[in-house]
């Protein structure tokens, strides 16, 4: 089962405007993690957020974490059209899901130039 | 750095072969893992290993076998290739024994079965 869901599936903007992608999980978790995927490509990392951090930037990334709503948002701001890609969250439940890293199903975004 | 390779990146199969599909990191990272990926499906855990000569099951683990003789290596048989097998499977390390640090992610390897 999936333990991250993201929000919305799929999200169009013009450059130059912010793009917020949410994510929404079921268990407690030790970390929460963005990846970005180019069309037929493999997964990059993008950000690492702990359970125990509630922001964390990165260029122009932003994540927040929430852990009393098990939610979590990326926001790219000043979007440029190399920023479209697919987005995933992906979450680190520890404990007996120790090495077993759950992923979304993702975010599409389009960003048009 | 190469970084995670896989091999090959496009292969077809007939219902019933077996194959198998190669990992190879040269980062030196204790964790490996495979992840199938599947339209509205997102990446599903295969199996992983959390180190040479310990593997163990993911949360879609039926059809194939890991195995993980050297650091380097984790390569991912299919036993008897099943239509439903058909998707893009990703392979990725971490530096982070547990696995819950950063993945790093070969380019896939897209499957066909018929």
């Amino acid at each position: 089962s999936q333990q991250g869901e993201e929000d919305p599936q799929a999200l169009s903007i013009q450059e130059g405007e912010n793009a917020t992608m949410n994510c929404s999980y079921k268990t407690s978790i030790n970390n929460l993690q963005w990846y970005r995927q180019n069309s037929g490509r493999g997964l990059v990392h993008l950000i690492l957020i702990r359970s125990n951090e509630r922001e964390k930037h990165s260029g122009r990334l932003r994540v927040t974490l929430d852990t009393s709503k098990k939610s979590s948002s990326l926001l790219i701001t000043a979007s440029r059209a190399a920023d479209t890609a697919s987005y995933f969250c992906a979450t680190d439940a520890g404990g007996t899901s120790y090495g077993k890293l759950t992923f979304g199903q993702g975010t599409i975004l389009t960003v048009h130039p | 750095n190469a970084g995670v390779t896989q091999t090959p990146k496009f292969q077809v199969l007939k219902t019933g072969q077996s194959m198998t599909l190669q990992c190879a990191q040269d980062m030196n990272h204790e964790y490996m893992s495979w992840y199938r990926q599947d339209p509205g499906m997102g990446l599903r855990l295969i199996h992983y290993s959390v180190g040479a000569g310990i593997t163990d099951q993911g949360e879609v683990p039926n059809g194939y076998n890991v195995s993980r003789s050297t650091t380097e290596d984790f390569p991912l048989r299919l036993l008897s290739a099943a239509p439903s097998q058909t998707s893009v499977y990703f392979c990725a390390s971490s530096y982070s024994g547990t696995g819950a640090g950063e993945l790093f992610f070969g380019e896939g390897s897209r499957l066909t079965v018929l």
